[in-house]
């Protein structure tokens, strides 16, 4: 059984652009979650997506955007980049249940010149 | 202010060893607390999983403890191996709240040959 992909495994990126982060969830998996991690700020909660419908948002600037397709992919876009916003980011794939396991992939090293 | 704090921020002990580290945390409602091991460069992956009415939960060498009434949980490693080597995550769930969990900053733990 495949785990939870994210795709590119390293970007780097200069102030003001844009990206796009994209995490293919394990099969059957509905709900998908994106999370930062930072040295100083440890992992924080950015969104989580269950069945193309955002159910919960964290505190982050609306330059942080998300959707999830009808096949439970999901992608992650930062707008206007801040050298801030240079950081690991770990989408993570579930049931959707507030029980279940979360399976997180290996990340984007998002690097902000 | 909902937060989760571990001790110790790092740890160093020999290989065949136990340990144990510790997290206090202030969530409210509470739902859930995970453990969950982090290797350098990778995501992190579930280790525990505990409900309110649940106050210890083993795995292997990995044994969690949980008294909900004093907001305390601990992980117990036993016969610790090199392979333990990681950054141990301490993250709590509101209730009603899917995958916005409240992680600690981590308890990193190197074990010494």
């Amino acid at each position: 059984k495949a785990g939870v992909t994210q795709t590119p495994r390293y970007l780097i990126k200069t102030r003001g652009q844009q990206v796009t982060l994209s995490c293919s969830p394990i099969s059957g998996h509905r709900s998908v979650s994106w999370y930062q991690q930072t040295p100083g700020q440890g992992l924080q909660f950015l969104f989580e997506y269950f069945s193309e419908t955002q159910r919960n948002k964290g505190n982050f600037p609306g330059r942080f955007s998300g959707r999830q397709f009808s096949n439970s992919r999901s992608e992650m876009n930062v707008s206007t980049l801040e050298l801030g916003d240079s950081a690991l980011y770990l989408c993570a794939s579930s049931f959707g249940g507030e029980f279940e396991k979360l399976f997180f992939g290996s990340g984007t090293q998002l690097s902000v010149l | 202010k909902n937060q989760v704090e571990q001790s110790p921020q790092s740890l160093i002990i020999l290989e065949g060893k136990n340990c144990t580290l510790q997290c206090n945390y202030t969530v409210s409602p509470f739902s859930n607390l995970r453990w969950y091991k982090q290797d350098t460069g990778r995501g992190p992956v579930s280790l525990t999983i505990m409900t309110f009415s649940e106050n210890t939960k083993s795995n292997g060498r990995y044994t969690a403890t949980l008294d909900a009434d004093t907001k305390q949980s601990s992980l117990h490693i036993t016969a610790s191996q090199l392979s333990d080597s990681a950054s141990y995550i301490c993250v709590v769930s509101a209730r009603g709240s899917q995958g916005n969990l409240i992680f600690g900053k981590g308890t990193k733990l190197s074990v010494k040959p």
